[in-house]
């Protein structure tokens, strides 16, 4: 049974320049959720796609948007760089219905060094 | 909104002793309690959930927590750690009541306790 992945593994980007980052949920899992873990901090949560629309966002701007495909699978896409968006962006799977308990499963994550 | 606060940053203990990482929680609602662990340079991994019911939660890797809702905590502790156990471990909540569909499953996490074991 494969669990989330995540691609790529590591990118660098320059600043002002737009990056896509795909991620695939546990098999089964129908909820995808995006968190930005910058170094040495804990992750925070940018935001959560359910039947192919965002049900809830963090504190992030508008530059950062996603996607969630039929299949459940992901993208998070941030706009117009900064050097502060380097960080470690990890994928989130789980179950989105009440009821189905509350596991959720990180990826491998992807990083981003933005020059 | 819910907020973690993970009262060590640094915990250096040596090889065979116990360790107690601690974990403080606010929440207007009712929460859902993990732990997870980060190895250098790879994604989180769940040690333990709490959801309901026995406030003792026994987690992989001879790990525990208990839940201790009057002082809103919920502690991990190992009663003998080894080297492999030096990792990055993170305290999060999600909210516990479930409105709808894809609503409540948002973790908030706390800054991490970096568990150093020495030999």
């Amino acid at each position: 049974d494969a669990g989330v992945t995540q691609s790529p593994t590591h990118l660098i980007k320059t600043r002002g320049q737009q990056v896509t980052l795909r991620c695939s949920p546990k098999s089964g899992h129908d909820t995808v959720s995006w968190y930005q873990q910058a170094l040495g901090q804990g992750p925070q949560f940018i935001f959560q796609y359910y039947e192919e629309e965002e049900r809830q966002r963090g504190n992030f701007p508008d530059r950062f948007s996603g996607h969630q495909f039929p299949n459940y699978s992901s993208e998070l896409n941030v706009n117009a760089l900064l050097l502060g968006d380097s960080a470690l962006y990890l994928c989130a799977s789980s179950l989105g219905h009440p009821g189905a308990g509350n596991t959720i499963y990180f990826g491998e994550g992807s990083w981003l060094t933005v020059v | 909104a819910q907020s973690v606060t993970q009262l060590d940053s640094q915990v250096p203990v040596f090889e065979e002793a116990p360790v107690e990482l601690r974990c403080n929680y606010s929440s207007s609602v009712s929460v859902y309690l993990f732990w997870y662990v980060q190895y250098p340079n790879q994604g989180l991994q769940l040690l333990l959930k709490y959801l309901s019911g026995s406030t003792l939660v026994k987690g992989i890797n001879g790990f525990e927590a208990e839940f201790n809702k009057s002082q809103t905590s919920f502690h991990l502790r190992k009663p003998s750690v080894h080297i492999s156990d030096t990792a990055e471990y993170f305290c999060a909540v999600s909210r516990g009541v479930e409105i709808s569909s894809g609503s409540a499953r948002q973790l908030t996490f706390g800054s991490g306790t970096q568990l150093t074991v020495l030999p």
